[in-house]
């Protein structure tokens, strides 16, 4: 069975200051797929990232950075210098077992970023 | 245009209504997704069509039923709803077999 857990329901942070938020994930597949969703007030999900399970390098996009370890099966994901516009719910999303359709959520983690 | 639009954005309903919720893809893709989203839950995958084809229904009930009469077009119908139906509805599109999924901003719906 596939679960994607993220502990953290609520951050609240100040605007500048750097957040992580994390994602711990449990599979038995060798080959996976994982994602992060941002999700703003609109409602509407935004792809931000995905990472296959043979690639542990970590990616930096702009303030955006994410951090996969194997060994700890997480997921992390982190904002520099945060910004009001940060505010939103993010998702992380594991994708595996022989389903290409099925995405597992996490129950999403709700970032607000106070000026 | 956006890649998944959705309408209506809200839609406030009795129970004995017949309603449908639309989705449209301008992304070239393949396979679509019917997602509800509830409160303090995570979100839970209803139906998956791809090629225009049923490949997952999650035990959903069925006072919900999908259509998907094209791979650009995706129906939702609702009738005899629940109130603990309320919840925002999400429409998704991939190339199938790969992801990730593209979203839809959602329709907001209220059952009185």
């Amino acid at each position: 069975a596939q679960k994607v857990t993220q502990a953290q329901t609520e951050i609240s942070v100040v605007e500048k200051e750097d957040v992580t938020l994390d994602c711990v994930y449990e599979t038995r597949d060798t080959t996976y797929y994982l994602f992060w969703y941002k999700q703003p007030p609109s409602g509407e999900l935004v792809f931000l990232i995905r990472r296959n399970s043979f690639d542990e390098q970590n990616e930096i996009s702009g303030r955006y950075s994410w951090n996969f370890q194997k060994s700890t099966s997480s997921f992390n994901f982190t904002i520099t210098a945060s910004q009001v516009v940060d505010s939103a719910v993010y998702f992380c999303a594991l994708n595996s077992g022989g389903s290409n359709y099925k995405l597992t959520f996490g129950k999403g983690t709700l970032l607000t970023v106070n000026p | 245009e956006t890649g998944v639009t959705q309408t209506p954005r809200h839609l406030v309903m009795g129970m004995t209504n017949k309603k449908s919720l639309k989705c449209e893809q301008h992304l070239g893709h393949n396979a679509m997704y019917w997602y509800k989203q509830s409160a303090k839950k995570p979100l839970e995958l209803m139906f998956v069509y791809s090629l225009e084809e049923r490949v997952e229904n999650n035990s959903v009930p069925s006072r919900f039923s999908p259509e998907c009469p094209n791979s650009s077009h995706l129906f939702l119908h609702l009738h005899t709803l629940q109130p603990e139906d309320s919840a925002l509805y999400l429409c998704a599109s991939s190339q199938a077999g790969f992801q990730p999924q593209h979203f839809g901003d959602g329709t907001r719906l209220s059952i009185l």
